[in-house]
């Protein structure tokens, strides 16, 4: 079966920087998604990576290694308002994607 | 302002009723889907639609039906509502179905309640 792991709840301090790890086993890899969602709310993009390596955007990195099935998320200089679930989206040989539950990061001042 | 437009946003709904969920885009996407997000687990695909006039089935169709008349609207319907269907029901939309990021835009979602 395909099947995404991410941790379900995780804490930081603001201005500290923090790292949401994903696992994954898909049939087949045609990139790999993070969206960020607040609560209520709806999932909205912040990264993709197909290829290995490290992207950064702003505050916001991330990582693959598809042989390992793994990427993570990072965030650096937290803000308050960086308080969401983060979505770890695979898309599979069908072009489908497999979400995650997703990792709801909390904030403490 | 362009994106994707849910209605209703919230819903109490009687076992065995019909309701229809509405979605609207103005983004002139050509593919559209439906997912469910429940407590603990990842958004699950119910239909999608790659072009007007097509729909494919996801990973939790039954109870569920869709139809794309138009590039714009792809409401979803539930035939006889069980509390099972109670979730958070979300639309979202892409410009290509299989190439680059493909990067879904979603709706603020309708969250519905079967009693």
């Amino acid at each position: 079966g395909q099947n995404i792991d991410q941790p379900t709840e995780m804490t930081a301090t603001e201005g500290a920087i923090v790292q949401i790890n994903c696992t994954y086993q898909t049939s087949g890899f045609n990139g790999l998604f993070w969206y960020q969602q607040h609560a209520g709310e709806a999932p909205t993009f912040l990264s993709y990576n197909v290829l290995d390596g490290l992207e950064e955007k702003g505050r916001f990195s991330s990582f693959l290694s598809r042989s390992k099935g793994y990427s993570y998320l990072l965030l650096k200089e937290l803000q308050m308002k960086d308080s969401a679930s983060y979505l770890c989206a695979v898309r599979d040989s069908n072009y489908q994607l497999i979400w995650g539950a997703g990792t709801k990061l909390i904030i403490k001042p | 302002i362009a994106g994707i437009t849910q209605a209703p946003t919230s819903q109490i709904l009687a076992a065995g009723r019909r309701m229809t969920l509405r979605c609207t885009q103005d983004m002139r996407h050509n593919a559209m889907y439906w997912y469910r997000q429940d407590l603990g687990l990842g958004l699950r695909l119910i239909h999608y639609s790659n072009t007007a006039g097509t729909t494919g089935k996801g990973e939790v169709p039954d109870g569920y039906s869709v139809s794309r008349a138009n590039t714009d609207d792809f409401p979803l319907t539930l035939a006889s509502a069980v509390p099972s269907q109670t979730s958070v029901y979300f639309c979202a939309s892409s410009d290509r179905t299989d190439s680059g990021a493909n990067v879904l835009t979603f709706g603020a979602g309708s969250r519905l309640t079967v009693l």
